[in-house]
C-alpha cells in the first residue's frame, strides 16, 4: 500500500540552525513526492515537488529512491519558516491527481 | 484571484444535524477533492471528482456523501453529524494528473 510517514510531530529549532524535516514513502512503482506548507490560519500551499528540482524559500528536497526517502532541508532557518510541512505522494495509478498525505510535522524556529 | 472558496468557515452542530459544505473553484480544474485534516492524522482524503458528473470515495468517506453540481462545484454533505466528524475540512481543486492541487482556506466544523 501507498504510505507517506513523516516521523517528527514537532520540531523545534533556533533560527539560523540547520533544518531537515523527514519524510518516508512506501511505494512500488517511480514516485511524485511534493511538499505543502502551511502557514498559521494559511491554506495549504505548494512549496516543492521534486520533479521540479527546484528551491523555494531557500527549502530543497531530494528524492532517494534507495531510502524511499524525500528530506525537506534548509541550511539556515528563518522565524517565518515556522509552520505545518505536509509530505505527499502522488497516487500513482490514476491520473485524478489524487495525493496521499503524511502526519504532517510542525516547524518551529525559535528566535 | 479567488482560487478555491468554501463555506462555512465556521460551523457547530449538534449530533445528528446535517449540513453542507459549499466549495467552488474559478480555476477551471477538471479535479476536485475533498480532504479532512485531523492532528497527528494529517489530510485524508474523504471524496473526489476527477471530472464533471463523476465521484469516487476516498479513505474515509463513510458518514458523507458529495456532489458535483458542475464543473466549479462541489459539496460535501454531511447527513447525520458525529462528534468524531469535528475536524477541519479542505477543499482542493487541480486540473488533472501530474498537476499541482490547489487548497481552500478550510472549513472548521464542531459537532458537539
Amino acid at each position: 500500500a501507498q504510505r507517506v510517514t513523516q516521523p517528527e510531530k514537532l520540531l523545534s529549532v533556533f533560527k539560523g540552525a540547520p533544518v531537515e524535516l523527514k519524510c518516508n514513502y512506501s511505494y512500488s512503482g517511480s514516485p511524485e513526492l511534493f511538499w505543502y506548507v502551511q502557514y498559521s490560519r494559511q491554506r495549504l500551499q505548494l512549496l516543492l515537488r521534486h520533479i521540479s528540482r527546484e528551491s523555494i524559500k531557500g527549502f530543497t528536497a531530494d528524492l532517494n529512491k534507495g531510502e524511499t526517502s524525500f528530506h525537506l532541508k534548509k541550511p539556515f532557518a528563518q522565524e517565518e519558516d515556522s509552520a505545518m510541512y505536509y509530505c505527499a505522494l502522488k497516487e500513482g495509478s490514476s491520473n485524478t491527481g489524487k495525493l496521499i498525505f503524511g502526519q504532517g510535522t510542525t516547524l518551529q524556529v525559535k528566535p | 484571484n479567488a482560487g478555491v472558496t468554501q463555506t462555512p468557515k465556521f460551523q457547530v452542530l449538534k449530533t445528528g444535524q446535517s449540513m453542507t459544505l459549499q466549495c467552488a473553484q474559478d480555476m477551471n480544474h477538471n479535479s476536485m477533492y475533498w480532504y479532512r485534516q485531523d492532528p497527528g492524522m494529517g489530510l485524508r482524503l474523504i471524496y473526489y471528482s476527477a471530472s464533471e458528473g463523476t465521484t469516487d470515495k476516498g479513505e474515509v468517506p463513510n458518514g458523507y456523501n458529495v456532489s458535483r453540481l458542475n464543473k466549479r462545484e462541489f459539496s460535501l454533505r454531511l447527513e447525520s453529524a458525529a462528534p468524531s466528524q469535528t475536524s477541519v475540512y479542505f477543499c482542493a481543486s487541480a486540473s488533472g494528473w501530474g498537476n499541482t492541487i490547489y487548497f481552500g482556506e478550510g472549513s472548521w466544523l464542531t459537532v458537539v
